[in-house]
């Protein structure tokens, strides 16, 4: 059974660096699409972007300035960082296996706030 | 990019009774690349139908997808209490990948 489990820093200050981790148990994380998702308090889901294991990215052209996606193999994890928070970043952000996810993390919550 | 219109807002039914929700693009959706997931309240979403009409692994029968082009429809035939949630399409056909902002069935 693959399991999915975001962590990272519940606050974020406004315009740094916000980074977080979604390690995967249960298989390898090579060969699968690896997409990251959010959903701000009592809205609906937006889509960040996913990576592939060979490296290729997809992003969400209004995040795309400020986002990276990226593998850990030797770790079995997926990154986001996102760059220049605001508030408008505040959200609970998943992670998910495929480009049309199967299987989710159980989400993480993220404030921008000072 | 397109837009994904899901109607009604909130559809208030009671159990037994049979639920059709909405997903309308604002252009058409390649491949017919849409899925639809369910999400309650506090938890990830669940994928319950991908490429339209797939269901996945472990979804009751009573949970089916069609549609083509620019209009996709979610039935559940018959409502059990635990189908009362917030459900989302999603297309995929084309980047960015967009949901609709979701229709709340709620027991009535």
């Amino acid at each position: 059974q693959v399991q999915l489990q975001e962590s990272g820093p519940g606050l974020v200050k406004p315009s740094e660096t916000l980074s977080l981790t979604c390690t995967v148990s249960g298989d390898s994380i090579s060969g699968y699409y690896w997409t990251w998702i959010r959903q701000p308090p009592g809205k609906g889901l937006e889509w960040i972007g996913y990576t592939l294991y060979s490296g290729g990215t997809n992003y969400n052209p209004s995040l795309q300035s400020r986002v990276t996606i990226s593998l850990d193999t030797s770790k079995n994890q997926i990154s986001l960082k996102l760059s220049s928070v605001t508030a408008a970043d505040t959200a609970v952000y998943y992670c998910a296996r495929s480009r049309v996810p199967d299987y989710w993390g159980q989400g993480t919550p993220v404030t921008v706030s000072s | 990019e397109i837009v994904l219109t899901q109607s009604p807002g909130t559809l208030s039914l009671s159990p037994g009774e049979r639920a059709t929700l909405s997903c309308r693009a604002s252009q058409s959706v390649s491949n017919n690349h849409l899925a639809w997931y369910q999400q309650k309240p506090g938890q990830a979403p669940r994928r319950l139908i991908y490429g339209a009409s797939s269901s996945d692994t472990g979804i009751p029968d009573r949970f089916s997808g069609s549609g083509s082009g620019t209009d996709f429809t979610l039935t559940i035939s018959r409502l059990e209490p635990e189908d009362f949630a917030v459900y989302y399409c999603q297309q995929y056909g084309s980047s960015p990948y967009t949901f609709g902002r979701g229709t709340k069935l709620e027991i009535k």
